[in-house]
């Protein structure tokens, strides 16, 4: 069974500051996903990377993929209250998604 | 296209009657899945579709538990009978095919939050 870690479970910062979210796994995956999740919502992807040590941007999030693909990191700069929400990652193993527990950011204005 | 749509909503019902959740997926999109989200146990994946047909049914937890496609455009899920720890949030998400080299993201609903008393 392909397990998946998030560290931390739970997270609250100030506006302005950094942080980094980790998904961690001892297996290999073909390709990882993060995606967010707001309250009455479902998960909305946020990005896909596929290769080993692949780093995406968007906006004020970094996406990182570990050399041997069996761990990820998002990192987010200068965190708006807007962030807040549900992050989680997934790792691809055939057709399926599994997904980690997630880690629930909070954003203080 | 008005993405993957769920109903009901919410559907709140006594222990021991029968519960029938619904899917319409994105039209194009060749995979299916059901998830149940709960805060003990995250996000796990109860069965998934392909071109309407059941591929993976290994995370339905019971036999009280079952799911069918009857077509590209719709599919259910039912629970009978319903027990109270079947509360949880069920999401619906669809996805086209792996093509050459790429990898798709999953397009999830809004899902149906049940609650069993």
């Amino acid at each position: 069974t392909q397990l998946l870690e998030q560290s931390p479970q739970f997270l609250s910062i100030q506006e302005g500051e950094n942080l980094t979210v980790y998904c961690n796994s001892s297996s290999v995956f073909s390709s990882l996903q993060w995606y967010r999740q707001e309250p009455g919502e479902g998960p909305v992807l946020l990005v896909t990377v596929v290769t080993g040590g692949e780093v995406k941007k968007l906006k004020r999030l970094t996406f990182q993929f570990g050399d041997a693909r069996k761990d990820s990191s998002l990192h987010i700069t200068a965190a708006q209250p807007g962030d807040t929400g549900l992050y989680l990652c997934a790792g691809a193993g055939g057709n399926k998604l599994v997904f980690g527990a997630g880690t629930i950011l909070r954003v203080k204005s | 296209d008005a993405g993957v749509i769920q109903s009901p909503r919410h559907e709140v019902t006594e222990m021991g009657q029968e519960v029938t959740l619904r899917c319409k997926p994105i039209s194009g999109h060749d995979y299916l899945f059901w998830y149940r989200q709960t805060m003990m146990r995250g996000l796990e994946l109860l069965i998934y579709f392909n071109n309407n047909v059941p591929i993976d049914d290994s995370g339905m937890p019971e036999d009280r538990f079952s799911a069918k496609m009857p077509n590209a455009s719709f599919s259910t899920l039912k629970i009978q009978p319903s027990e109270p720890r079947d509360s949880a949030v069920y999401f619906c998400a669809s996805s086209p095919s792996p093509g050459h080299g790429r990898v798709y993201g999953y397009t999830f609903g809004s899902g149906t939050r049940l609650t069993v008393v």
